[in-house]
């Protein structure tokens, strides 16, 4: 089954303490990108890669990191959380010939 | 700049009846559309797309979206709502070109309430 998972899906944790969220597909896809969703806002782009090695920055990078070591992953990293990353995050792949995002569950982070 | 625009926060309807949540585009040159849908606690789910082609387009349970180029519309139908429709509902953009980075910008959202 085509899929995008994440983990963890729910994640509590105090300003400062560094965080990994982690995103893996199975579909080959090279495109994979992070959003963000909040209230009243929809869906914001966090970072992309275009494939292993190649990220660049989305619509609101600032505090995040990305790495894509291998075509499958694309974790986000916090390295100081603060509380306005309080959010739903989710990550995504995305298939070139159907045009069509595939998103992986959500992870909700509190950071208090 | 790209953006999308939903000005519904949330849409109410009786189930049976025929239900339209509204979505209008700015996007220089010719706009890739998407509908998704969240159901609590979950991913987005794809509903359906516009790349080209019909301007009435169908997509997964029972919807569909008519995109308009002279009012950049691309607001999405069901002729018969049920309760199991009900969540969030969001519009998205992509201007794709020959990058075709399928980067999406994404309206607000907006939550259809569907009542018994």
């Amino acid at each position: 089954e085509a899929q995008v998972t994440q983990n963890p899906r729910y994640l509590i944790t105090v300003t400062g303490k560094k965080l990994t969220v982690t995103c893996s597909q199975n579909m080959n896809h090279e495109y994979m990108s992070w959003y963000r969703q909040d209230p009243g806002l929809g869906l914001r782009q966090i970072y992309y890669s275009m494939n292993v090695e190649v990220t660049d920055k989305g619509d609101v990078p600032e505090g995040y990191k990305v790495s894509r070591k291998e075509k499958r992953n694309f974790p986000l990293i916090l390295e100081s959380p603060s509380p306005n990353q309080t959010s739903l995050y989710f990550c995504a792949s995305y298939n070139r010939d159907s045009y069509e995002q595939y998103f992986g569950p959500g992870t909700r982070l509190t950071v208090t | 700049a790209q953006s999308v625009a939903q000005p519904e926060d949330q849409v109410n309807v009786a189930e049976g009846n025929p239900l339209t949540v509204k979505c209008t585009y700015s996007v220089s040159g010719n706009p890739y559309l998407f509908w998704y849908v969240q159901y609590p606690n979950r991913g987005l789910q794809f509903l359906l797309k516009y790349i080209t082609g019909d301007n009435l387009v169908k997509g997964s349970y029972g919807f569909e979206a008519e995109f308009n180029k002279s009012q950049t519309s691309f607001h999405l139908k069901k002729p018969s709502a049920l309760v199991s429709d009900s969540a969030l509902y969001f519009c998205a953009v992509s201007g794709i070109g020959s990058s075709n980075t399928g980067k999406l910008i994404f309206g607000q959202g907006t939550t259809l309430q569907v009542k018994p």
